[in-house]
């Protein structure tokens, strides 16, 4: 089945951009989502970014996806301290099929 | 639009008891999945109900079950709690186009 992973941590300075990356296993993955947790709170969706296209662009966000090797990143353009969550990346194959999470990366955004 | 509810927000149980947590999803939303988050294994699927059917199963035991109404209202039941069924539960709808889900803020169950 589908296996999504995530770096646990990073850590940037504010005013500077944040990097999320995540790798997914199921070439097939149509669906790909980017979620922030904050602490006490359920999942927020950010944005995401259907497997025909390469690139998404939202306000301070942006999403990357290599299909080839399987890869998906967020970046985040001047970070603020309001940015600090658990980013979660999913998948999903196809309509009905149920999400597949990575298990988060917690970013820390430093004064 | 609304977003999703969850009730209760939190819930103490002690070990055998048993627990029903409830969750409204965004209307016209027909999707309802659950999930068990924990510090130790992350963010892991339960199960999807969509019309009143359970769609899609994940790995727990017989002891999680759940359901759906015809207004796609959802609960969740756990029956002969465990220590390790702490957790916090997530409840998500789903709809539209893209069929992203919308998560509510979740039911934080302690079992002592």
């Amino acid at each position: 089945g589908e296996d999504v992973e995530q770096s646990l941590f990073l850590s940037v300075r504010e005013g500077d951009s944040s990097v999320i990356n995540c790798t997914y296993t199921d070439s097939s993955s149509t669906y790909l989502y980017w979620y922030k947790q904050e602490p006490g709170a359920g999942l927020q969706l950010l944005t995401y970014i259907f497997s025909n296209m390469d690139m998404k662009q939202d306000q301070r966000l942006t999403v990357l996806l290599n299909k080839k090797d399987k890869h998906l990143s967020l970046r985040i353009a001047d970070t603020q301290t309001g940015d600090s969550a658990i980013y979660f990346c999913a998948a999903r194959a196809n309509y009905g099929q149920n999400f597949v999470f990575g298990p988060g990366t917690r970013l820390s955004v430093l004064p | 639009k609304a977003g999703v509810t969850q009730t209760p927000r939190y819930l103490i149980k002690t070990r055998g008891q048993q627990v029903t947590l409830s969750c409204s999803p965004i209307s016209g939303h027909r999707s309802v999945s659950w999930y068990q988050q924990t510090p130790g294994q992350g963010l892991q699927f339960l199960f999807e109900y969509f019309s009143e059917t359970q769609r899609n199963k994940g790995n727990f035991p017989g002891r999680f079950s759940g359901r759906q109404f015809s207004n796609s209202r959802s609960e969740m039941n756990v029956s002969t709690l465990e220590l390790g069924d702490s957790a916090l539960y997530l409840c998500a709808s789903s709809g539209g186009g893209a069929d992203t889900q919308y998560f509510g803020p979740g039911t934080r169950l302690t079992v002592l």
